[in-house]
């Protein structure tokens, strides 16, 4: 099993520039959320989904969609990038019958 | 909303000696769940706890979840180079749904 996998692992984006960052798991988890993390500031939710069809904001939803069409894929949508919105942003998955979240790898995003 | 407070947010410690991490949250969790960043990597779950008063034990981690289940604390005793890392608690309020604290900076000086 792969996990949780993210793309792309950085990325350098200009000002006003719209991206989707991927987030895709094998492993069958209802679960999914999407956190920035940023220093001194620990992990902050953005997005979280219960299950396909199914999205809700976290604390830092303003500049960001998602969706959740299939159990696997949980992509984040940056619709005008700000600098502000320079972080390291990690999609996480869990399950009701799983202990704990099992993260990707990451994003390290700039907007210059 | 719920809130997570951690401390200290920096800890610097000689090898061998301890450390602990401190939790509080804002209100009552249904769990408790601790994980370890290490350096340029990205969280990995060490534990979750679930009950009242719980004590865990991972080696030399100890993890604990207070009476009132707002508060919890891990302890490594005799620290290890290799336990170099941001340490994070994360409460659950009854959902899926967790909300991290801002973590401790371990580094330990061999």
């Amino acid at each position: 099993n792969a996990g949780v996998t993210q793309t792309p692992k950085f990325q350098v984006l200009k000002t006003g520039q719209s991206m989707t960052l991927q987030c895709a798991q094998d492993m069958n988890h209802e679960y999914m959320s999407w956190y920035r993390q940023d220093p001194g500031m620990g992990l902050r939710l953005i997005h979280y989904s219960v299950g396909a069809g199914i999205t809700d904001q976290g604390e830092v939803p303003n500049g960001y969609n998602v969706s959740r069409s299939t159990t696997e894929d949980f992509p984040l949508r940056l619709l005008s990038a700000a600098p502000s919105q320079t972080s390291v942003y990690f999609c996480a998955s869990s399950s009701w019958t799983v202990k704990g979240y099992t993260f990707g790898s990451g994003t390290r995003l700039t907007v210059v | 909303g719920q809130q997570v407070m951690q401390i200290p947010q920096y800890q610097h410690v000689q090898e061998g000696e301890d450390f602990t991490t401190y939790c509080n949250s804002s209100t009552t969790l249904s769990n408790i769940q601790w994980y370890k960043q290490r350096p340029g990597g990205h969280p990995v779950f060490l534990i979750q706890l679930v009950k009242s008063g719980e004590v865990k034990k991972q080696k030399r981690l100890t993890f604990q979840f207070g009476e009132a289940k707002k508060n919890s604390s891990l302890h490594i005793t005799a620290t290890q180079t290799t336990d170099v890392g941001t340490y994070f608690c994360a409460g659950a309020g009854g959902s899926e749904k967790l909300v991290f604290g801002k973590g401790t900076k371990l580094t330990v000086n061999p």
